[in-house]
């Protein structure tokens, strides 16, 4: 069983929609996490960073952690086309950043 | 600003070639990484530096070489190249080892195909 999981997609939704992503994972010992977009044939970039449990709120974007559940949330209000791409949760038990575990990406389509 | 380049975009070899994949940053990064991208399986660490000369394992490291003589270049070698190996490779920096000194700055990929 994978450390991460998350379901690959795709994930097609018209634009104006709200989005929710998800991950979920089993090593309880994970403090940090993080939410990357990957636009096709580029590199990801950060998109949120939070950590232990709660929300935080970044604009159209809001990240959601439920430890006791072992799951995490990036939901897209007000979608945009632009918004197409996809998506990377990422968490680490301690604050190295060599110990960073991705999950596989769910691959998001916002129809106009 | 130039951030993360990774040469050559596109690369084929054939099973048993050798060859390094290029990476520099200009940001004056402490931390550097590398990181292979396959269909299902996400992003995984292959080796990664906390500074010039100094290098270490990630997850995957077998059948890759890496070395750190400066601080803006972390070049990948492949010494005997395999089909395993054919991924997208992303090289990526980061101001220090820790999460808390800012995020993680990725290059655009290197696509390799062995045959």
């Amino acid at each position: 069983q994978k450390e991460v999981e998350q379901d690959p997609g795709p994930l097609s939704v018209p634009e104006g929609a709200i989005v929710s992503l998800n991950c979920t994972y089993s090593n309880s010992a994970f403090q940090y996490f993080m939410w990357y977009r990957q636009y096709s044939r580029k590199g990801p970039e950060l998109l949120m960073y939070t950590y232990s449990s709660g929300n935080k709120e970044d604009g159209r974007f809001t990240a959601q952690v439920d430890k006791s559940s072992k799951y995490i949330s990036l939901f897209i209000r007000d979608s945009q086309p632009s918004d197409s791409a996809t998506y990377l949760c990422a968490m680490s038990a301690n604050s190295s950043a060599s110990k960073i575990i991705f999950g596989s990406g769910t691959r998001l389509s916002i129809r106009p | 600003n130039a951030g993360v380049t990774q040469t050559p975009k596109f690369q084929v070899l054939k099973t048993g070639q050798s060859m390094t994949l290029q990476c520099a940053q200009d940001m004056n990064h402490e931390y550097m990484s590398w990181y292979r991208q396959d269909p299902g399986m996400g992003l995984r660490l292959i080796h990664y530096s906390v500074g010039a000369g100094i290098t270490d394992q990630g997850e995957v490291p077998n059948g890759y070489n890496v070395s750190r003589s400066t601080t803006e270049d972390f070049p990948l070698r492949l010494l005997s190249a395999a089909p395993s190996q054919t991924s997208v490779y992303f090289c990526a920096s980061r101001r220090g080892q820790w999460l808390t000194t800012g995020e993680l700055f990725f290059g655009e990929g290197s696509r390799l195909t062995v045959l």
